[in-house]
């Protein structure tokens, strides 16, 4: 099952930040956070991911709380090709480094 | 640069027939391979994970099987398809189970 809660749905307006939420107060210690987004009928792609520390990148900056209970992706300036499903992952890096997917955010940008 | 190739895109099924899906991977050498399943409407689900040549991980039992004959190759088999089989398959890699994997394009496959 997955380790992650998210909202089903959020909207943003163009050029706006999209701050997207994710909950997961069963992280361990040795768990990451991952982000991926998924646009419609296309296979996932990779967004960001981290362990303690904020982190950014060209796509995204992730924000994780001090007790690693809850994280944000942060879209500084959202388009219209942002919109996608989001997907927060805990992620071991045992067992293959697998990737457990629940349902994620979609994200709708709008005009 | 690392590419990802899977077909086919698209295919269109029988129940009871055999399925065969191939993924390749260009690049890189030795990576960790996987293959997800997305039913209509849901999360993507792990099937195999695949660490070496030979090496198989099942992560739910069903009528599905995996195999990787060559490094950069990993293959989705299953002798009689189900109704339920129906979904969008993705593999992915990644250079270790440390790093980020990458999807390819996908199959979207319909059982009938």
């Amino acid at each position: 099952d997955a380790k992650t809660t998210q909202p089903p749905s959020m909207d943003c307006a163009e050029g706006r930040a999209a701050n997207l939420p994710c909950n997961h107060s069963t992280i361990s210690g040795n768990e990451y956070v991952y982000w991926y987004r998924q646009i419609h009928s296309q296979g996932p792609q990779y967004i960001i991911h981290g362990l303690k520390n904020n982190e950014t990148n060209e796509m995204a900056s992730l924000i994780i709380t001090e007790d690693r209970k809850s994280s944000t992706l942060i879209l500084p300036h959202a388009t219209l090709r942002d919109t996608a499903v989001y997907y927060c992952i805990v992620r071991s890096h045992n067992q293959g480094g697998k990737l457990i997917f629940g349902q994620g955010t979609e994200l709708s940008v709008k005009p | 640069s690392q590419t990802i190739h899977q077909w086919p895109a698209t295919l269109v099924q029988p129940v009871g027939s055999p399925l065969s899906l191939e993924c390749t991977v260009e690049g890189t050498s030795n990576p960790n391979l996987y293959w997800y399943r997305q039913a209509a409407g849901r999360g993507l689900q792990l099937l195999f994970y695949s660490v070496g040549i030979g090496q198989i991980s099942s992560e739910v039992p069903q009528n599905l099987s995996a195999s990787r004959p060559q490094d950069r190759q990993f293959i989705l088999s299953s002798k009689k398809l189900l109704l339920s089989d129906s979904g969008f398959y993705l593999c992915a890699w990644g250079r270790t189970s440390y790093n980020e994997q990458f999807f390819g394009p996908g199959t979207r496959l319909t059982v009938l």
